[in-house]
């Protein structure tokens, strides 16, 4: 079974708003990474959050790991058509070296 | 998707026979990966390699081999394809171990007949 699990796996929203995808894992890590696909290209690495940070940003990108609830989420602030790709979540499998992938969440920007 | 390329970018091919993918990269990292993508199942792990020549298997590695015998090439083997192969398939890098950031190629579009 996957590690990590986005939800929504489709979120359509018009440009200029917010979008929040969530990710949720099941064992102890010690970072979980976001990462982007744009169609028919390969997955582009967006941010690391580690184990004992709780929030991170990068840019209109927001990342947030409540380590309790074994959960993440990345929030895009004033989406532009250009952020239109599949958003994964991964996370290393404890001891070994690799990493596992949610099945990722598809999103839409309309202009 | 710099410093990395994968070959051939789309084959068609029929059942039962051998295909081989290629990976190359130019920037020396130690640690490079197989994965296939199919919808449904999101990014799965086939093969990783830790240094030329040591090798170990992933989630979804029956029928397929791997082979590394110089840091920058990586080669994905499928002995004889099956239709189940159809695939898009994704080479990966990084410095360090499986938590370390990942980078990834274009991508082979794979279709068995």
């Amino acid at each position: 079974s996957q590690q990590g699990e986005e939800d929504p796996q489709a979120l359509s929203i018009q440009e200029g708003e917010n979008a929040t995808m969530n990710c949720s894992y099941k064992t102890s890590i010690n970072n979980l990474q976001w990462y982007r696909q744009n169609s028919g290209r390969g997955l582009v690495h967006l941010i690391l959050i580690r184990s004992n940070e709780r929030e991170k940003h990068s840019g209109r990108l927001r990342v947030t790991l409540d380590t309790s609830k074994k959960s993440s989420s990345l929030l895009i602030t004033a989406s532009r058509a250009a952020d239109t790709a599949s958003y994964f979540c991964a996370t290393p499998l404890q001891g070994a070296q690799k990493l596992v992938f949610g099945q990722g969440t598809r999103l839409t920007i309309n202009p | 998707d710099a410093g990395i390329t994968q070959s051939p970018r789309h084959k068609v091919t029929e059942t039962g026979t051998p295909v081989t993918l290629r990976c190359h990269q130019t920037e020396n990292h130690r640690y490079m990966y197989w994965y296939r993508q199919d919808p449904g199942h999101g990014l799965r792990l086939i093969h990783y390699s830790y240094g030329v020549k040591d090798t170990d298997k992933g989630e979804v590695s029956d029928g397929y081999s791997v082979s590394r015998s110089k840091t920058e090439d990586f080669l994905l083997t499928l002995e004889s394809a099956t239709s189940s192969q159809t695939s898009v398939y994704f080479c990966a890098i990084s410095v360090l171990a499986g938590g370390d950031e990942q980078f990834f190629g274009p991508g082979t579009r794979l279709t068995v007949l």
